[in-house]
């Protein structure tokens, strides 16, 4: 089954805590994305990545690392955490044509 | 950063009944997207358009790629109970060689039985 995974679903961590969010997919995408979702702003990007070794800030990058060493990981770090980072995560990748068709189930994290 | 300007945010209605929602921008995009995000679920791809004028069904769905490229509608025939969830728009385009995705801020919809 052609999916995006990522994991924890669920984290609480604390201010300041190293954190990394896995996201992997099996689909051979090269393209892959990093958004935050945040009520009454929708899903913002955050990083993306056009291949291996290839990422790029998003509209959002302050606070967050990416690394893409592997076609099919694009794990997201956060070195130290704020509150102002509790938020939705969605890691999604692209199809073909230009169409970014297959999100993973998110990642719900709270800084305290 | 940029976001797309869609409406309405929210609506109720019966079910049965026909829905519009919108999505504008001020930049011209070279793909719209709609999706729709269930609670606790990542956003599903609904339909695409590649191209201005474009009308795209997906069974109840129908959208269009405005003709102007800076926006887009989708319609949804016959609601029925599980149509509620939040709708977003995204518009695509490349610019200075970087891939861009700008989503809309999202039509959450509630159909009463």
């Amino acid at each position: 089954e052609a999916q995006v995974t990522q994991n924890p679903r669920y984290l609480i961590t604390v201010t300041g805590k190293k954190l990394t969010v896995t996201c992997s997919q099996n689909m051979n995408h090269e393209y892959m994305s990093w958004y935050r979702q945040d009520p009454g702003l929708g899903l913002r990007q955050i990083y993306y990545s056009m291949n291996v070794e290839v990422t790029d800030k998003g509209d959002v990058p302050e606070g967050y690392k990416v690394s893409r060493k592997e076609k099919r990981n694009f794990p997201l770090i956060l070195e130290s955490p704020s509150p102002n980072q509790t938020s939705l995560y969605f890691c999604a990748s692209r199809g073909p044509g230009g169409t970014e068709a297959f999100f993973g189930q998110g990642t719900r994290l709270t800084v305290v | 950063g940029q976001q797309l300007n869609q409406s309405p945010q929210s609506m109720f209605i019966q079910e049965g009944e026909d829905v519009s929602m919108n999505c504008t921008s001020s930049s011209i995009f070279n793909t719209w997207l709609w999706y729709k995000q269930d609670p606790g679920e990542g956003p599903v791809l609904l339909i695409a358009l590649y191209k201005a004028g474009e009308l795209t069904s997906n069974g109840r769905l129908t959208a269009q790629f405005g003709i102007t490229r800076k926006d887009s509608f989708l319609n949804i025939s016959a609601s029925i109970p599980s149509d509620v969830g939040i709708y977003f728009c995204a518009g695509f385009h490349i610019t200075s060689g970087t891939y861009k995705y700008i989503f809309g801020t999202g039509t959450r919809l509630k159909v009463l039985a």
